[in-house]
């Protein structure tokens, strides 16, 4: 079974860079069958995609936050990582790691999320 | 990129109910749409995939319909664990994108 676990400071002051780690177990970040996510969801709010990471290291992000987000992949310790610059309060939210399976041949949905850590944004 | 609304906002039934959740996209996403079901300080659950497929592990009484703009998430029998919220999320288009979320709250 497939796990993967957030961790990273939960506290972050405006205008600084948010970094998170995803740390996958029972399955690898190196297959080619899986693309690695970072979903955010502000609290009481409803989820956002931020972006994914190939094996490969080819990624996509969500335009809204292009300019400020980087996901990067450690094949050699099977994790896969975010950075958020310039972060303003408006980023407080819990932000969860999630596969998506590629392995049909098409990518369905997420179908393996971290429990999430929340981040809170604040001098 | 695609907006998708879910109706109602809250909806309030009782256990052994029928509940029925709606995700309107604001353009066709064919049959690329997904739902999931989230329980308070836990991940969503993928329930359905492609509109109509359950995930494994999904018990029968989850099923799923629609295509182009019009989705719907049905709960044949209401169990008490199925008391959450349930998300719709399109991956159509560029963007990804998710709706604002259905609450479903015990009457």
């Amino acid at each position: 079974q497939v796990q993967l676990q957030e961790s990273g400071p939960g506290l972050v002051k405006p205008s600084e860079t948010l970094s998170l780690r995803c740390t996958v177990s029972g399955g690898s970040v190196s297959s080619s069958s899986y693309y690695w996510n970072w979903i955010r969801q502000p609290p009481g709010k409803g989820l956002e995609w931020m972006g994914h990471i190939y094996y490969s290291g080819s990624t996509k992000y969500n335009p809204s936050l292009k300019s400020r987000v980087i996901i990067s992949v450690d094949t050699s310790k099977n994790q896969f990582s975010l950075n958020l610059s310039s972060v303003t309060a408006a980023d407080t939210a819990v932000y969860y790691c999630a596969r998506r399976d590629c392995s049909s041949g098409t990518c369905l949905n997420f179908d393996f999320w971290g429990q999430g850590i929340l981040v809170t944004v604040s001098s | 990129e695609i907006v998708l609304t879910q109706s109602p906002a809250t909806l309030s039934l009782s256990p052994g109910e029928r509940a029925t959740l709606s995700c309107r996209a604001s353009q066709s996403v064919s049959s690329y749409l997904g739902w999931y079901q989230q329980k308070p300080g836990q991940a969503p659950r993928l329930l359905i995939y492609d509109a109509s497929n359950r995930a494994t592990g999904i018990p029968a009484r989850f099923s799923g319909g629609g295509s182009g703009t019009d989705f719907t998430l049905t709960i044949s029998s209401l169990e008490p664990e199925d008391f959450a919220v349930y998300h719709c999320q399109q991956r159509s288009d560029w963007p990804i994108t998710f709706g604002q979320g259905t609450r479903l709250e015990i009457k």
